[in-house]
């Protein structure tokens, strides 16, 4: 079983719609967790960190985690062409990350 | 520039060369990890340091690679004797002090072997 698993997608939405990413992760013990951006040929952005269940949000995004089903997901609201990209979800255990294989997100105009 | 920086940008070596990859840490922060990326596939942990220590090296391969923070100056990952199946890019990610920190990554190095 993956640490991470997440749908590798396509996922297309819309312009101005909500996009939901989704992932799962294995180990109970996991107490930190992280949402990244993946533009092509780029390096990781960070976008959100959630630590306590349930949601946070931060202008049109939310994180959202559920830790007794051990999920966590983020949803974009008012997606935008711009929001196109590949979305990494990442789990914090011992201080090393491990990371989902990433969501592709296209955002259609 | 206060963010994480990573030199070269891009490296071309033959097989058999050595690399050698540099990051410098986000100012204020004193932890760094390397992450490998491999063409459609997710980052991978390599290893966690601190300055003049290994922290955590559970992600490196057992051969040929080596990473170390020295008191002064840039962390360093170290690939002897490279092979084809080295090409990847190399992220480095800094934190600050405490567990469970959010990392922030540098913009990466391709390593390219011929």
């Amino acid at each position: 079983q993956k640490e991470v698993e997440q749908n590798s997608g396509p996922l297309s939405v819309p312009e101005g719609a909500i996009a939901s990413l989704n992932c799962t992760y294995s180990d109970r013990g996991s107490q930190s967790f992280f949402w990244y951006r993946q533009y092509s040929g780029k390096s990781p952005e960070l976008i959100m960190f959630i630590y306590s269940n349930g949601d946070k949000e931060d202008g049109r995004f939310t994180a959202q985690l559920n830790k007794a089903s051990q999920y966590v997901s983020l949803l974009i609201r008012d997606s935008q062409p711009s929001d196109s990209a590949t979305y990494l979800c990442a789990v914090n255990r011992a201080n090393n990350l491990f990371f989902g294989t990433g969501t592709r997100l296209t955002v259609i105009p | 520039n206060a963010g994480v920086m990573q030199n070269p940008r891009h490296l071309v070596r033959r097989r058999g060369q050595e690399a050698r990859l540099r990051c410098s840490p986000m100012k204020g922060h004193s932890h760094v990890y390397w992450y490998r990326q491999l063409p459609e596939e997710g980052l991978k942990f390599m290893v966690y340091l601190q300055k003049e220590n290994i922290i955590d090296e559970s992600g490196m391969p057992k051969e040929r690679f080596s990473a170390e923070f020295p008191k002064e100056g840039p962390s360093i990952l170290r690939i002897q004797q490279v092979v084809r199946g080295d090409s990847a890019a190399y992220f480095c990610a800094s934190s600050g002090q405490g567990t469970n920190q959010p990392q922030h990554f540098g913009d990466g190095t391709r390593l390219s072997i011929l």
